[in-house]
């Protein structure tokens, strides 16, 4: 059963700092890797999507890395903004599942 | 516009009054799932469809039935529902299973249950 962690839970940075999220999986067998963004009472939106035969995406400010040999993926956000203040959300896409971390919950400070 | 839709996206019940949350989606999608999110545990899936008529367990389906007649519609019922079932619920599609097909996600439904 694959297992994701997103550590830290919560990390605050100043405006125009980048950001750096980790998301770590215990089973490398995954189709695609996912990361979203979930506003405060909101539905999850999709990011980027990286497939099991790359190694990294790449939208705008953002740009996601994909490890399966280590079991972990990065998801970097460049100059980072308030309106970047979100959970960020990775999941893990193996046999017609997502398999989900907790999240991190990023507050970007003006 | 591509969505995929939920209703109701509030809902207080009590202990034991059968409901259903409808979910639709209008990309012709044929991968259909329900997820609960709670507080420290993340998204959990509670069942999937893969197409008309096939449906399959998550990793948390006690308590829950769905169906699956019509390809743009994927009902989520609780029959008995208990306050353990007090959580956010989405619902979520996407075209196939494939490695390069994104999920969609509603924009949730907030059960409780008294």
């Amino acid at each position: 059963k694959q297992e994701v962690t997103q550590i830290p839970a919560a990390l605050s940075v100043p405006e125009g700092e980048n950001l750096v999220l980790n998301c770590s999986f215990t089973d490398s067998a995954i189709y695609n890797l996912q990361w979203f963004r979930q506003d405060p009472g909101k539905g999850l939106t999709s990011l980027l999507l990286i497939q099991s035969s790359q190694r990294e995406q790449t939208s705008g400010r953002l740009n996601a890395s994909l490890d399966k040999s280590s079991g972990r993926s990065t998801l970097y956000i460049a100059a980072s903004q308030p309106g970047d203040s979100a959970t960020y959300l990775c999941a893990g896409h193996n046999d017609y599942k997502l398999s989900f971390g907790a999240g991190t919950t990023v507050t970007v400070r003006a | 516009e591509a969505q995929v839709t939920q209703n109701p996206r509030y809902l207080i019940t009590v202990t034991g009054k059968k409901l259903t949350v409808t979910c639709s989606q209008n990309m012709n999608h044929e991968y259909m799932s329900w997820y609960r999110q709670d507080p420290g545990l993340g998204l959990r899936q509670i069942y999937y469809s893969m197409n008309v008529e096939v449906t399959d367990k998550g990793d948390v389906p006690e308590g829950y039935k769905v169906s699956r007649k019509e390809k743009r519609n994927f009902p989520l019922i609780l029959e008995s529902p208990s306050p353990n079932q007090t959580s956010l619920y989405f619902c979520a599609s996407s075209q196939s299973t494939g490695v390069a097909d994104t999920q969609y996600f509603g924009p949730g439904t907030r059960l409780t249950v008294l």
